[in-house]
């Protein structure tokens, strides 16, 4: 069983635009949302993260919005870049030790 | 600051083998996991590493073991190789202490795995 669902899989947008990537999960103990960043033959980085105390955490032009009553999260990338064509990945955690990864979405910015 | 390191990058082995991967983490970091990333698909958590105990396991079989050394390196094995075992290994490491903290995770590049 998924616990952490992600949509959509694939995902095109122009230069300048807003990539919007979802992700819902069931486990009410997890307290821990991290997204990852993925280039082609690199492991996965970073990229932020959020808690549930918070209902949207913002970094540059990067932005979590987290909705708990609905179980649900997303990822914004305002002005989306070439540079920002990866595959992106969120997750969940309820005790640092094991996280949960979605099944990843790979973006394209077209120039 | 040196990163994690992984090795082999890429490996092949026909079923029934056995491999060993390693993993040395980021300096100051004393928890080591291990992912599952088939592709197309997204981390699949194996295990945890702290203190060189396993500190949490996946859903995973007996088959994949692992270790971890006093200089917080670790390794991965897996006996009796599947097909289905191909896949790219991930290992992370973080400056939690037993899984408390701030939860990120520093992956490194990952050894790629083909079962023949």
């Amino acid at each position: 069983q998924q616990q952490v669902k992600q949509s959509p899989q694939s995902l095109i947008v122009q230069k300048g635009g807003i990539s919007i990537i979802n992700c819902a999960y069931e486990n009410t103990a997890f307290d821990y949302f991290p997204w990852y960043q993925q280039f082609p033959g690199k492991g996965p980085a970073l990229l932020i993260a959020i808690r549930p105390d918070v209902s949207e955490k913002k970094e540059g032009r990067f932005t979590i919005s987290f909705n708990k009553s609905a179980k649900q999260f997303s990822l914004h990338i305002m002005d989306s870049q070439p540079g920002d064509s990866a595959t992106y990945f969120c997750a969940a955690s309820s005790t640092g030790n094991q996280f949960y990864f979605g099944t990843g979405t790979s973006l394209t910015v077209i120039p | 600051e040196t990163g994690v390191t992984q090795s082999p990058t890429h490996l092949i082995k026909t079923r029934g083998q056995q491999v060993t991967l390693r993993c040395s983490s980021q300096s100051g970091h004393n928890t080591v996991s291990w992912y599952q990333q088939a592709l197309g698909q997204g981390p699949q958590f194996i295990f945890q590493y702290y203190r060189e105990e396993e500190n949490g396991r996946g859903n995973f079989p007996p088959r994949f073991s692992g270790l971890q050394f006093p200089n917080y390196s670790s390794e991965l094995n897996v006996n009796a190789l599947e097909l289905d075992d191909s896949a790219l290994y991930l290992c992370a490491s973080s400056p939690l202490a037993g899984g408390a903290g701030t939860g990120e995770l520093f992956f490194g590049e990952g050894s790629r795995l083909t079962v023949l």
